[in-house]
């Protein structure tokens, strides 16, 4: 079963405007972790972000992490068209063996 | 730097055959991720190596096997291919469990 759950599943921007997509997860984590895949192509690591943080920055990537609430965001801001790709959440739990749980993701379509 | 590298990029199989999967990093990590990725469904961990000489099962790894032949190598087979393993198949490796992966561009697999 999934872990993260990304919301929305699709966005449709315009160049320039920012865009923001969610991450819910079920248990408690260690780490989560966000990633970009373009089309045909592997993932990418964009962020980590441990579960004492509460908020990091990486360029234009804003990630925030609320574990009361099991729930990450990514704001990417000032978009381009070469933003436009699949974006996961993944968490890392705390209990037991190490498995890696990745979302659904949001497909991001940035428009110029 | 190759990073990552998977082979072959595409294949088509006929059910009950079986083949293997190659995935090699020259990065020097210890930990190294097999995943397939379906529609829909995310990515979904097959089994994961956290050091040389071992390897675990993760969420789905019924139907399939795998070999860390050293620190550089991870191979995924299939013994018995079924259509139900026609997917995209990811490898990854990081320097250690929790840490950021970097993937391979993959291999898309058919099963007729």
């Amino acid at each position: 079963s999934q872990q993260g759950e990304e919301d929305p599943q699709a966005l449709s921007i315009q160049e320039g405007e920012n865009a923001t997509m969610n991450c819910s997860y079920k248990t408690s984590i260690n780490n989560l972790q966000w990633y970009r895949q373009n089309s045909g192509r592997g993932l990418v690591h964009l962020i980590l972000i441990r579960s004492n943080e509460r908020e990091k920055h990486s360029g234009r990537l804003r990630v925030t992490l609320d574990t009361s609430k099991k729930s990450s965001s990514l704001l990417i801001t000032a978009s381009r068209a070469a933003d436009t790709a699949s974006y996961f959440c993944a968490t890392d739990g705390t209990s037991g063996t190490y498995k890696s749980i990745f979302g659904t993701g949001t497909r991001l379509k940035v428009l110029a | 730097n190759a990073g990552v590298t998977q082979t072959p990029k595409f294949q088509v199989l006929k059910t009950g055959q079986s083949m293997t999967l190659q995935c090699a990093q020259d990065m020097n990590h210890n930990s190294m991720y097999w995943y397939r990725q379906d529609p829909g469904m995310g990515l979904r961990l097959i089994y994961y190596s956290a050091s040389e000489g071992t390897t675990d099962k993760g969420e789905v790894p019924n139907g399939y096997n795998v070999s860390r032949l050293n620190k550089r190598e991870f191979s995924l087979r299939l013994e018995s291919a079924a259509p139900s393993q026609t997917s995209v198949y990811f490898c990854a490796s990081s320097e250690g469990v929790s840490q950021p992966q970097h993937f391979g561009d993959g291999t898309r697999l058919s099963i007729l």
